[in-house]
């Protein structure tokens, strides 16, 4: 079994800081991982995602992962907020393997910029 | 890029009544659809994986008589919540697969439905 944990459910940044959502997972074998962005009333939106080759993955709008397996990690960054990062983040894990399309999803971290 | 196209994004409904929610991939084909349901101010909830021409694969929990999927065409799934109580009120966003050739199992999200029961 496998689960994924977003440590913190709402994160406030002021514009221009760092944004840093946290995201643990657990699983028995190597994941992949998906961070995902909902802005209100719509679905989701990829923003990146690791499959076993770069530890280090770059995603639209500025964002970028690192996957460190020694701490099963995948937290999401991006140096500098702008007043459209304001979305809720799902972090989600999959396991690896043909067929393997089922999404475990985390519970979610709402991002608020400050202007 | 690939889309998934959902609708309505809202309805409203009168208890008792039955209502159904249309997923559609608009430029692939996609053999395999997940609809999942969201709580307000919670995370996604798998309640299905649609099959085209078989019979869906409901999660533990899920009233297979209640939410009735149906996966006719390779770009058409649709989820039908029968006899709609109050409690059936939620989001509801359905995803498909993409990317085949890249094998990295992305999924494509609809925008979702917000279904509320009166």
């Amino acid at each position: 079994a496998q689960s994924v944990t977003q440590l913190g459910s709402h994160v406030s940044v002021s514009e221009g800081a760092l944004v840093l959502l946290r995201c643990n997972y657990s699983s028995s074998v190597p994941p992949y991982l998906f961070w995902y962005v909902q802005y209100p009333n719509q679905g989701l939106q990829l923003l990146l995602k690791y499959t076993s080759a770069a530890t280090l993955v770059k995603g639209i709008n500025g964002f970028e992962a690192e996957f460190k397996k020694s701490e099963t990690s995948f937290h999401l960054t991006k140096p500098s907020a702008h007043m459209s990062d304001a979305a809720e983040y799902f972090c989600a894990a999959a396991l690896t393997g043909a067929g393997s399309y089922q999404l475990t999803f985390g519970k979610g971290t709402k991002l608020s910029v400050i202007p | 890029g690939a889309v998934v196209s959902q609708h309505p994004s809202r309805v409203i409904c009168k208890s008792g009544t039955s209502v159904k929610i249309e997923c559609r991939s608009l430029d692939f084909q996609a053999t395999t659809m997940f609809w999942y349901r969201q709580f307000p101010k919670q995370s996604l909830m798998l309640m299905a994986t649609s099959n085209e021409g078989s019979k869906a694969t409901y999660e533990q929990g899920v009233e297979k008589d209640k939410f009735l999927i149906n996966h006719a065409s390779l770009t058409l799934s649709t989820l039908t919540v029968t006899s709609a109580h109050p409690e059936d009120s939620s989001f509801y966003i359905c995803s498909a697969r993409s990317g085949a050739r890249s094998g990295a199992n992305v999924l494509t999200f609809g925008a979702g439905s917000r279904l509320t029961v009166l």
